[in-house]
């Protein structure tokens, strides 16, 4: 089946300091993968995708490489602020007759001044 | 261009009764997805419609329904409420019928069951 394992919380971090928020996917075939982020109070929004293997998905600083052989689609960015303070959120789809979409739990990421 | 919403924003509600939670997606987006989201569990998909026909179902006993009307807005349904039915519930329209589509999402229906 398909599923998505990604890095527990919560995570504290220093303004420009370097995130990395693991995230690892089980697919039976050849997934889409995102990075979505809500923001305190907020609705869930798209914050990159990849749609293949060694695409890169940036925007706003962040990025994440769609890895086959490791099966990984690790978020990134070079140095925080205080307004990344949000929920990150893995997701696959495979939905080849749909949209139906695999989240992981999240990881919450407070960035501190 | 308005985004996906989601009607009531609050909602309490008692052991046994019934719920019903509308979305009204983007403008031309003909796939609406469900999603329910706890703490414990992350977010877990309910169902998804695409043009009045229901094309995925997820892993919810039936009595988690839901249905989509010809202007695309979408309804879901829980009966005989549980305590473990509080949740926030989340609607997801997307304009792509492939998996490569972005979900865009509302801002959730927040469910207390007493």
């Amino acid at each position: 089946g398909n599923s998505v394992t990604q890095m527990e919380g919560p995570v504290t971090l220093s303004e420009e300091a370097f995130l990395t928020i693991n995230c690892t996917y089980t697919a039976t075939g050849y997934p889409s993968l995102f990075w979505y982020v809500q923001y305190p109070g907020e609705g869930l929004q798209l914050l990159l995708k990849a749609t293949k293997a060694d695409d890169k998905g940036s925007n706003k600083g962040f990025e994440a490489t769609y890895r086959k052989e490791t099966t990984s689609f690790h978020l990134e960015k070079g140095s925080v602020q205080v307004s990344d303070s949000a929920v990150y959120f893995c997701a696959l789809s495979e939905g080849f007759t749909g949209n139906q979409f695999y989240f992981g739990t999240g990881t919450s990421l407070t960035v501190i001044p | 261009k308005a985004g996906v919403t989601q009607t009531p924003r609050y909602l309490i509600k008692t052991r046994g009764q019934q719920v019903t939670l509308s979305c009204s997606p983007i403008s031309g987006h003909r796939s609406v997805s469900w999603y329910q989201q706890t703490p414990g569990q992350g977010l877990q998909f309910l169902f998804e419609y695409f043009s009045e026909t229901q094309r995925n179902k997820g892993n919810f006993p039936g009595r988690f329904s839901g249905r989509q009307f010809s202007n695309s807005r979408s309804e879901m349904n829980v009966s005989t409420l549980e305590l473990g039915d509080s949740a926030l519930y989340l609607c997801a329209s997307s304009s792509r019928q492939g998996n490569t589509g972005e979900l865009f999402f509302g801002e959730g229906s927040r469910l207390t069951v007493l």
